[in-house]
């Protein structure tokens, strides 16, 4: 099993609707999580943290499911200038007590006009 | 705000010649990373890096890697041999406390 599996895509969408993605990570371990948004051949930026109580910015929300290992990214009225990839990333502290991301594949999002 | 510098932005290499990628780190982090992304698949850990000193390595990093901190700004990774498959996007990363990872822009490696 994949150690975070997202679909890939691609999410081709008119501009205003809403979108949703899904995510899950296999190791019960996983310390945080976080939803990353790359544009093509750029690096990944910050999009938001994920917290068990969901948490919302603006036109995105996320929420987490701890039992089910389940991460979700909603984005509503989308924009033209959503369209992106988007990353499920895991933060693991590993047995040597350091942390790394892990990432997912990641979900292509295009919003047509 | 803050950034993580990366240079050279694009680096075309030989097949088995040495390449080292450079990175200037956001000054007051502690932690730092590489990782690569070859073209279409997902972003992979390479390794960390911690009071100078590698902290964790993948099996990617293998003998053929090896990272410094040569002066206390800079952080540099190196490839003494490349291969064709080490053609890839190389991004670095610094962390303040836990959970506050900023990638530089990166370095596009294509080995030929």
């Amino acid at each position: 099993r994949k150690e975070v599996e997202q679909d890939p895509g691609p999410f081709n969408v008119p501009e205003g609707a809403t979108v949703a993605f899904n995510c899950t990570y296999s190791n019960s371990a996983s310390q945080s999580f976080f939803w990353y948004r790359q544009d093509c051949r750029k690096e990944p930026k910050l999009l938001m943290s994920v917290y068990s109580s969901g948490n919302e910015d603006g036109r995105f929300t996320a929420q987490l499911n701890r039992a089910s290992q389940y991460i979700s990214l909603l984005i509503r009225d989308s924009k033209l200038s959503d369209s992106a990839t988007y990353l499920c990333v895991v933060n693991l502290i590993s047995n040597f007590g350091n942390e790394k991301l892990t990432f997912g594949t990641g979900t292509r999002l295009t919003i047509i006009p | 705000e803050p950034e993580v510098t990366q240079t050279p932005s694009h680096q075309v290499t030989q097949m088995g010649q040495e390449v080292i990628l450079r990175c200037v780190p956001i000054s007051n982090h502690l932690y730092f990373y590489w990782y690569r992304q070859i073209l279409g698949q997902k972003v992979e850990f390479l390794v960390s890096f911690y009071n100078n000193e590698i902290s964790e390595k993948s099996e990617i990093f293998d003998d053929q890697f090896s990272v410094e901190r040569p002066d206390g700004s800079n952080f540099t990774l190196k490839i003494r041999s490349t291969k064709l498959e080490d053609s890839a996007m190389y991004f670095c990363a610094s962390v303040w406390a836990e959970n506050g990872y900023t990638f530089g822009s990166g370095t596009r490696l294509t080995v030929v």
